[in-house]
């Protein structure tokens, strides 16, 4: 079946630096989104990515879809305290039933400040 | 925006007892919700598909005989996880697709936190 992978599982920086995690799918992707999950909360959608090659921004936040629509990568510039949290990748084969999604494993940031 | 909720959000219960959740869409009609469990600092695995007025679709590894699945009106889900024992303990979360836009985005409930003693 469909796999996502998600790295790094972990990361810890110092506020102000910058991060990035990033997904890889087994299969070609119809879209992928990005949610995040504070601490003892649910995850909250951040954006979709359909387009091959596309490439969204929200404020920090810049959000990428891969040419072979596979993978994708979620950078965060100078980080903040309240970034913290755990972020997934989800996507959806294609071919597949409308939001039946996979997630990634999450990558879990925490920010020193 | 979309709200879903979930009730309870927290439950503990002694082992081979049942426990019902419910996951309610407030402000918009959901034909289709969606059941997920995550466990500690862990990914979200589906686990069915629910849809109004017909059998909930389940995935793979996941007994339909343990965790019931009714969805009975256009605002409601429910799962009940039948003879609980502690492997079930576990954040169950539902989430019904957006109705603007990509029906794959999805709008989360709070969650429920099962655990089972």
């Amino acid at each position: 079946g469909q796999q996502v992978m998600q790295i790094p599982q972990y990361q810890h920086v110092q506020e102000g630096e910058d991060f990035t995690t990033y997904c890889n799918s087994s299969t070609t992707l119809s879209n992928i989104q990005w949610y995040k999950q504070r601490p003892g909360g649910h995850p909250v959608f951040l954006i979709q990515l359909v387009k091959s090659g596309e490439v969204k921004k929200q404020k920090r936040l810049t959000f990428q879809f891969g040419e072979a629509k596979k993978n994708s990568s979620l950078h965060i510039t100078a980080t903040q305290t309240t970034d913290v949290g755990t972020y997934f990748c989800a996507g959806r084969a294609s071919g597949t039933s409308y939001g039946k999604l996979t997630f990634g494993q999450g990558t879990i940031l925490t920010v020193h400040p | 925006g979309a709200v879903v909720s979930q009730h309870p959000s927290w439950v503990i219960c002694k082992s081979g007892t049942s426990v019902k959740i419910e996951c309610r869409s407030l402000d918009f009609q959901a034909t289709t919700m969606f059941w997920y469990r995550q466990f500690p600092k862990q990914s979200l695995m589906l686990m069915a598909t629910s849809n109004e007025g017909s059998k909930a679709t389940y995935e793979q590894g996941v007994e339909k005989d343990k965790f019931l699945i009714n969805h009975a009106s256009l605002t409601l889900s429910t799962l009940t996880v039948t003879s609980a024992h502690p492997e079930d303990s576990s954040f169950y979360i539902c989430s019904a697709p957006s109705v603007s836009g990509s029906t794959d985005t999805q709008y989360f409930g709070p969650g429920t936190r099962l655990t089972v003693l």
